[in-house]
């Protein structure tokens, strides 16, 4: 099994771009997750998916979009890039969600370099 | 609203020293809690959750709900803990996870 996988690793767009993140996880989980970690911050979470068919904004929505175009696939959109959202993005996904406390299993993460 | 506070942001130990990378949140009702490691090259992955009460890797994290904390703990470090550690805060269900700034953990030999 390959886990959570990310397209693509590394992505240098000018101000103004638009791009989409890609992610899939082929273990069946219920709940996917988007983060951005940027040094000093830790991890903040983007927009989460409980479960197939729902979204739901987190810390830091502004700016992305995401779509859950079925229960493997998870994707997060920059419409207009700004350097502020030069980042590393991770894709994480969880069994159940809805009871918390569930492990994530996280995606080996996308490297962005907004001009 | 809940937040996680890793007060070091680097912490350098020798081989066979205790280690102790230490954690605080707050929130006022009954949290889980959790460590992630990422060490170079790989993905983030658990360490330990607290709702297990478990050791791993040699590492045991007690949640003191008085000071509100759950400091990790590994009585001998080796050089193969190094790396950089989040503590996580899961204060809802959907499992939304706050994480704190991180601790990165070096061992010298």
């Amino acid at each position: 099994n390959a886990g959570v996988t990310q397209t693509p690793k590394f992505q240098v767009l000018k101000t103004g771009q638009s791009m989409t993140l890609q992610c899939a996880q082929d273990m069946n989980h219920n709940s996917m997750y988007w983060y951005r970690q940027d040094p000093g911050m830790g991890l903040r979470l983007i927009y989460y998916s409980a479960s197939e068919g729902t979204t739901d904004k987190g810390e830091v929505p502004n700016g992305y979009n995401v779509s859950r175009l079925n229960k493997r696939e998870f994707s997060l959109r920059l419409e207009s890039a700004a350097p502020s959202q030069t980042s590393v993005y991770f894709c994480a996904s969880s069994e159940l969600g809805l009871a918390g406390g569930d492990e994530q299993f996280f995606g080996p993460g996308t490297r962005l370099t907004v001009l | 609203a809940q937040r996680v506070t890793q007060p070091e942001k680097l912490l350098s130990v020798f081989k066979g020293a205790p280690v102790e990378l230490k954690c605080n949140y707050s929130y006022s009702g009954s949290p889980e809690l959790f460590w992630y490691v990422q060490y170079s090259r790989q993905r983030l992955q658990l360490l330990l959750r607290h709702i297990s009460r478990e050791s791993i890797k040699g590492f045991t994290a007690d949640l003191n709900k008085g000071e509100t904390s759950f400091h990790l703990k590994k009585p001998f470090a080796q050089e193969e803990d190094s790396a950089m550690y989040y503590c996580a805060l899961d204060t809802t269900s959907y499992g939304k996870l706050t994480f704190g700034q991180g601790t990165i953990l070096t061992v010298h030999p």
